[in-house]
C-alpha cells in the first residue's frame, strides 16, 4: 500500500519570502503521479501542481515548484515571493495505477505581514 | 471554480437518519469519486465510478452506497448515520478514470451528525 508523509504540521512565513513543504512516500510502483493541493479556509480543494514520475524535470507553477527526487521518493514544494492568500493547508497526494488518490495529513502554513 | 458541483453545502442532521449527497462533475468528464475528510482520519477515498459503473472501492462502510446516473451526476447515500460520520464529503471528477489524469474537486459537502 502506498503511504504519503508530511512531517511538518504547521509551517509559519513572512510575506515575499519562500518557504519549503516537505512530502515524503512510499510505493512499490514506478508509473505514478504526485501533486500538491491547497486547501484555504473556505475548505475548497485546490490544485497546486502535478509532478509526473517518469519526467525528471522538476514542475513549475508560477511561484510554485517542486523538487521531486524520485530515488529518495521526496516531493518537496517550494512557495515563492509568499503572499497572505497562499495561507492555506497544503496536502501532498500520490496516485497509482489503483487511479484513487492518498493523501498526506497536511502542512497548515500562515503568512504573515 | 473547478466546475465540479455539490448540493448541499451544509447538512445536519440526526444520530439514525440517512441523507443523499449530490454531485455534477466537470462537463464531459466521466468518471467520478468520493472522499471524506474527518479529524481522525484524514482526506480518504471512498469509492470511484466510471460511465455508470462501480471501478474501484476504497474505505467505504457498508451503511454508505453511492451509484452514478445515466447524466453522469452521483448519489453518496449515508445510512444509520453515528457522530464519527460527521466530515467534508468532496465529490471529484476525471475524463475517463484514468490515473494519470488530474480529479478535480467540488467544494464539498459538510455534514454534520448531531
Amino acid at each position: 500500500a502506498q503511504t504519503v508523509t508530511q512531517s511538518q504540521p504547521e509551517m509559519s512565513v513572512q510575506e515575499a519570502e519562500t518557504v519549503t513543504l516537505s512530502c515524503t512516500y512510499d510505493t512499490s510502483e514506478n508509473n505514478y503521479y504526485l501533486f500538491w493541493y491547497k486547501q484555504p479556509p473556505s475548505r475548497q480543494m485546490i490544485l497546486v501542481i502535478r509532478q509526473e514520475a517518469y519526467k525528471q524535470q522538476n514542475a513549475t507553477e508560477n511561484r510554485f515548484s517542486v523538487n521531486f527526487q524520485k530515488a529518495a521518493k521526496s516531493f518537496s514544494l517550494k512557495i515563492s515571493d509568499s503572499q497572505l492568500g497562499d495561507t492555506a493547508m497544503y496536502f501532498c497526494a500520490f496516485i497509482g495505477t489503483a487511479s484513487k488518490l492518498t493523501f498526506g495529513t497536511g502542512t497548515r502554513l500562515q503568512v504573515t505581514l | 471554480d473547478s466546475g465540479v458541483t455539490q448540493t448541499p453545502k451544509h447538512l445536519i442532521t440526526a444520530t439514525g437518519q440517512r441523507v443523499t449527497l449530490r454531485c455534477s462533475p466537470r462537463s464531459g468528464d466521466l468518471s467520478v469519486y468520493w472522499y471524506q475528510q474527518s479529524l481522525d482520519q484524514g482526506l480518504q477515498f471512498l469509492i470511484q465510478y466510471y460511465n455508470g459503473e462501480e471501478r474501484a472501492k476504497g474505505n467505504i462502510l457498508e451503511r454508505f452506497s453511492a451509484q452514478q446516473f445515466p447524466d453522469l451526476h452521483s448519489e453518496l447515500n449515508l445510512s444509520s448515520l453515528e457522530l464519527g460520520d460527521s466530515a467534508l464529503y468532496f465529490c471529484a471528477s476525471s475524463v475517463v478514470g484514468r490515473h494519470q489524469e488530474t480529479q478535480y474537486f467540488g467544494p464539498g459537502t459538510r455534514l454534520l451528525v448531531l
